[in-house]
């Protein structure tokens, strides 16, 4: 079955700075890579997604790239600001044909420094 | 706010006892993804629920079962919990055919003492 490794576990960054998240994934057919963002006490929210057929999507200072022949898909985060502070899961599907089934990856624990 | 509600926020049970864990989709969406989340782990997916029929399954036993009711709410039983039970237990749901989106909810911490 798919699976999903991510890195870095946490990430420190001064407030203003990029970050990066990467992570790489198993089965090629996945074809729907989203990304959530998770706050204390509160559920996954989806921050911005990529499907198969794009390599690149952007929405403000929030930008995935996508590797299909290497597998692996990054979150870049420019200008962060201490509201981005929270836990960031990638995951991978197969799509709706499979149950819609998102394997995540472990998370990224991002803390900006202000 | 995605719209998509569960209850009880916390429940505390003992091991061996039953569980039930409800989900109020997002308004619209006919398709319900429950998902398992362990303290400092990404969330496992556990079932998916579409017109009322499981609708794919992950690596769980049959103690953990499902109902989607025709408005769309949802239920998670769990029997006979085991302490390894305890975690964060989110819904998520999405518009089947709609580009894959799924929105979570806030979930439902379950601690097995």
């Amino acid at each position: 079955g798919e699976n999903v490794e991510q890195h870095p576990s946490t990430l420190s960054v001064q407030e203003g700075d990029s970050a990066v998240i990467k992570c790489t994934y198993s089965d090629s057919a996945s074809n729907y890579f989203p990304w959530y963002k998770q706050e204390l006490g509160k559920g996954p929210q989806l921050i911005i997604d990529i499907r198969s057929n794009v390599g690149e999507k952007k929405d403000q200072r929030i930008a995935v790239t996508l590797n299909k022949t290497a597998k692996h898909f990054s979150l870049h985060i420019t200008e962060t600001q201490p509201e981005d502070s929270a836990v960031y899961f990638c995951a991978a599907s197969l799509g709706y044909n499979y149950g819609q089934n998102f394997v995540f990856g472990p998370g990224t624990r991002l803390s900006v420094l202000p | 706010e995605t719209g998509v509600t569960q209850s009880p926020t916390h429940l505390i049970k003992t091991r061996g006892q039953q569980v039930t864990l409800r989900c109020s989709s997002q308004s619209g969406h006919n398709t319900v993804s429950w998902y398992q989340q362990a303290l400092g782990q990404g969330p496992q997916f556990i079932f998916q629920y579409y017109r009322e029929e499981e609708n794919g399954r992950g690596n769980f036993p049959p103690r953990f079962s499902g109902l989607q009711f025709p408005n769309y709410s949802s239920e998670l039983n769990v029997n006979a919990l085991e302490l390894d039970d305890s975690a964060l237990y989110l819904c998520a749901s999405s518009l089947a055919g709609r580009d894959n989106e799924q929105f979570f909810g806030p979930g439902t911490r379950l601690t097995v003492l």
